[in-house]
């Protein structure tokens, strides 16, 4: 089956850790995204990737930082520094001028 | 930035009535597209138009695209209950293909 996959689907951090949202794509893109999403007001660009081993800063990407090690994969890391990490997180990848997305995860703060 | 906004904001409709949702947006783009979004889950792509082109037909969606008004409307036909979702318009500014999203419309569409 060919997608996204976007792993956990539900996720908790505490304050002062780091937790790494996974993002895996077997369509064989160049470009990934990552968007946060809170209620009400739509998807905002964190970090996005042309191309494998370079990835630049979307409109909100203080606090969060990624890799892009492989085309596959584009891991992101939610800091320490985001001091208000709830939020609802999608990966995508865009082939064909359309975006894929996946299912989300839910990031929460005990 | 928000790039581009959805109106109205939450749409409410029995079965069988048409939805329609508009988006408006700001700069020059270079396509529109629109999403749907079921609760909990990610986007699914929906159609795509191109700068170029004014109106575009899939099974029961019709978009539209007025690039001099920067808008573009979807419009749902014969909706069914199983299309309650959020929709979102994202587009490719020109010079960028970074897609930007607006805030979408939650449509409700009760049986």
């Amino acid at each position: 089956d060919g997608g996204i996959t976007q792993s956990p689907k539900y996720l908790f951090r505490k304050e002062g850790q780091n937790v790494t949202l996974s993002c895996e794509q077997n369509l064989n893109h160049d470009a990934m995204y990552w968007y946060r999403q809170d209620p009400g007001q739509g998807l905002r660009l964190i970090y996005y990737s042309q191309i494998v081993n370079d990835f630049q800063k979307g409109d909100i990407a203080e606090g969060y930082s990624v890799s892009r090690e492989k085309k596959e994969s584009f891991p992101l890391t939610v800091t320490s520094a985001q001091k208000n990490p709830t939020a609802f997180y999608l990966c995508a990848s865009k082939g064909y001028e359309k975006l894929f997305f996946g299912s989300g995860t839910q990031l929460s703060v005990l | 930035s928000q790039q581009g906004e959805e109106d109205p904001q939450a749409l409410s409709i029995q079965e069988g009535e048409n939805a329609t949702m508009n988006c408006s947006y700001k700069t020059s783009i270079n396509n529109l597209q629109w999403y749907r979004q079921n609760s909990g889950r990610g986007l699914v792509h929906l159609i795509l138009i191109r700068s170029n082109e004014r109106e575009k037909h899939s099974g029961r969606l019709r978009v539209t695209l007025d690039t001099s008004k920067k808008s573009s409307s979807l419009l749902i036909t014969a909706s069914r209950a199983a299309d309650t979702a959020s929709y979102f318009c994202a587009t490719d500014a020109r010079g960028s293909y970074i897609p930007t999203f607006g805030r979408g419309t939650s449509l409700i569409v009760h049986p």
